[in-house]
């Protein structure tokens, strides 16, 4: 499977923009993008996904590089809320067959100042 | 919340029994998904079932087993337990209906189960 790659730790002031970085040098064509994350006691949840185009929704954006083997979390005013791990995960297209299981890295914790 | 529930919260438990953990899944999901979060590895997947028949391993032992039921709630089965098996084990849920390009899992809260 192809890795990737994350800082350990982040620091952003409060409602400010945090950009979180992720490098999957081996990603395959049909690799999608995808970002958990995981607050503090609790299960990962879904932040945002794409494949070859910037993504946004209303959690946050996702810029993907030309030569997709980078991407860049975007939380455009990060709050106390955003505080906890971002996992950076590629999982491939869906096929028709098979299990399409999380494998997930160690992510960045980020941490939110007031 | 995120639709997914588990139950127990927490597990204390001694070495050398056996425990189940249950999980419901959101309503409509035919797919669950275990993971184990401990301190040294991180999250880790252990077994996925879809609509009752066992779909794909991960990393699980032969002293774990998980079923799931009609009603789509799935429990999963560790026995003989070890103190390092004490971590957080969490239930997923997804829908797929294999038209999804991304696939959302939806996380429970986890069990937190702890072997003295």
């Amino acid at each position: 499977d192809a890795k990737t790659t994350q800082p350990n730790s982040m620091e952003s002031n409060e409602e400010e923009p945090v950009h979180l970085p992720c490098n999957h040098s081996t990603i395959s064509g049909t690799d999608y993008i995808h970002w958990y994350r995981q607050l503090p006691s609790q299960g990962p949840e879904y932040v945002i996904h794409g494949l070859t185009s910037n993504v946004n929704n209303r959690m946050a954006s996702l810029a993907i590089a030309e030569d997709r083997k980078s991407s860049t979390l975007i939380l455009h005013r990060a709050t106390l809320r955003d505080a906890a791990v971002y996992y950076c995960i590629l999982r491939p297209k869906y096929s028709g067959a098979g299990s399409y299981q999380l494998t997930f890295g160690k992510g960045t914790k980020l941490s939110v100042i007031p | 919340d995120s639709g997914v529930t588990q139950t127990p919260k927490h597990l204390i438990t001694a070495t050398g029994q056996r425990v189940t953990l249950r999980c419901s899944p959101r309503s409509g999901d035919l797919s669950v998904y275990w993971y184990q979060q401990s301190l040294d590895q991180g999250l880790q997947f252990l077994i996925q079932y879809y609509n009752g028949e066992e779909r794909a391993k991960g990393n699980i032992l032969e002293r774990f087993s998980a079923q799931q039921f009609p009603d789509l709630h799935s429990e999963l089965n560790l026995s003989s337990l070890e103190l390092g098996d004490s971590a957080l084990y969490f239930c997923a849920s997804s829908a797929s209906n294999g038209r999804s390009s991304y696939n959302e899992q939806f996380f429970g809260p986890g069990t937190r189960l702890t072997v003295l």
